[in-house]
């Protein structure tokens, strides 16, 4: 039972372009979401975050958007930069569940020069 | 900003034989530490919460004996797979949970090849 769904596996974009990664979850108890840039080998490293209260999120090249009714965010890098490509992972979680985080299959981004 | 240790890296055991990988808090303590594995190309799923000073909780379909897990002091959590075979092969990574203030720390991982 997967939760937290990104529907694109990968995606490329042209370098300066925005990126969007997309990703749906169906438990209406999340209350707060998180997205992750992850490398092989290597530890996800914290992008940005947003709570169900808010809809947008804003942090240097990174806004994460997030529509509740349609239980769906996205994370919005702009311009996108070569090193901006790695496996994006959104991940939630919900009040009571002890901080445990659901993560989403992941999207693989490649921004091309 | 806080740091989570996790050792080895990487290690390669001969199926039968098991394989301890160590996570340490090394500038605040821990009560808890979220263990998952990503299999290739798949999200990484939760596999096991340790708390200091009491039993695991384990996430549904985690073999409870296979997947030995100890939070032995609040800077120490540690996940030991037993009897290892090639299935469990995989890319292994702790995490502490947020404090005040910070967000979640994650271990670099430990990438297991069981041959």
């Amino acid at each position: 039972d997967q939760q937290v769904k990104q529907n694109s596996p990968s995606l490329s974009v042209q370098e300066g372009r925005i990126s969007i990664l997309n990703c749906d979850y169906t438990n209406s108890m999340f209350d707060y979401f998180l997205w992750y840039k992850k490398y092989p080998a290597e530890g996800p490293t914290f992008l940005i975050s947003i709570s169900s209260i808010k809809d947008k999120n804003e942090d240097g090249r990174f806004t994460v958007f997030l529509n509740k009714s349609a239980k769906h965010l996205s994370l919005h890098i702009v311009p996108s930069q070569p090193g901006d490509s790695a496996v994006y992972f959104c991940a939630a979680r919900y009040t009571g569940t002890a901080s445990k985080l659901t993560f989403g299959t992941g999207t693989r981004l490649q921004v091309m020069l | 900003g806080a740091v989570v240790s996790q050792h080895p890296s990487r290690v390669i055991c001969k199926s039968g034989t098991s394989v301890k990988i160590e996570c340490r808090s090394l500038d605040f303590q821990a009560t808890t530490m979220f263990w998952y594995r990503q299999f290739p190309k798949q999200s990484l799923m939760l596999m096991a919460t340790s708390n200091e000073g009491s039993k695991a909780t384990y996430e549904q379909g985690v073999e409870k004996d296979k997947f030995l897990i100890n939070h032995a002091s609040l800077t120490l959590s540690t996940l030991t797979v037993t009897s290892a075979h090639p299935e469990d092969s995989s890319f292994y990574i702790c995490s502490a949970p947020p404090r005040a203030g910070q967000g979640y720390t994650f271990g670099s991982g430990t990438r297991l090849t069981v041959v």
